[in-house]
């Protein structure tokens, strides 16, 4: 079965600065993987998926992901963040052989001024 | 599309009680999830549905659990007893075929079990 380490749980930044979140995967063939951000009180929303081809997802808010399957790792990146980005990030695989998502523990992404 | 949509937001119970949850997934999506999100144990899947049929309920953790799906607009995750250990924020997630790996979230129901 596959699984999900994010070594990170929480990760404070300076708003305008870079940010970076580590993301594990535990699979046996090529995985289809995934980066969900949830704000307060809200449900999931995508940022962006791999399932195959060119190795650097490129997503919605500016962020951007890159599969390297030497070090079976997904990681997240945003050049410049804004305040706004601040909200727990969850990186997620899934196997082409069936339908279910495994989650990762989430990274929780403080902004400070 | 107005996405996935929950109800209620926030349900409040006291133990012994029965719990309904509702959703309804995006129209013409044919995998539906239910996952349940807390402190402890992050996201759970507990089960999922494809054109309206469990396939897959080994998440679902008592008996005291069941989820239906009557048809393909709604689904209800019910709870009876409620306990306080059900206190939790459960989503509802629909995929579209083929590429069903990509969820799309609702935006929870925040479940206190008192």
């Amino acid at each position: 079965a596959q699984s999900v380490t994010q070594p990170d749980i929480h990760i404070t930044v300076s708003e305008g600065a870079s940010l970076e979140l580590r993301c594990n995967y535990s699979y046996g063939a090529t995985p289809y993987l995934f980066w969900y951000v949830q704000s307060p009180g809200q449900g999931l929303q995508l940022l962006l998926k791999y399932f195959s081809g060119d190795t650097l997802v490129q997503g919605i808010k500016g962020f951007e992901a890159e599969f390297k399957r030497s070090q079976s790792s997904f990681n997240l990146r945003k050049p410049s963040v804004h305040w706004s980005d601040a909200a727990e990030y969850f990186c997620a695989v899934g196997a082409s052989s069936d339908y279910k998502l495994s989650f990762g523990a989430g990274t929780t992404v403080t902004v400070r001024a | 599309d107005a996405g996935v949509i929950q109800s209620p937001r926030h349900e409040v119970t006291e133990m012994g009680q029965e719990v309904t949850l509702r959703c309804k997934p995006i129209s013409g999506h044919d995998y539906l999830f239910w996952y349940r999100q807390t402190m402890m144990r992050g996201l759970e899947l507990l089960i999922y549905f494809n054109n309206n049929v469990p396939i897959d309920d080994s998440g679902m953790p008592e008996d005291r659990f069941s989820a239906k799906m009557p048809n393909a607009s709604f689904s209800t995750l019910k709870i009876q007893p409620s306990e306080p250990r059900d206190s939790a924020v459960y989503f509802c997630a629909s995929s579209p075929g083929p590429r069903r790996n990509i969820q799309y979230f609702g935006a929870g129901t925040r479940l206190s079990v008192l």
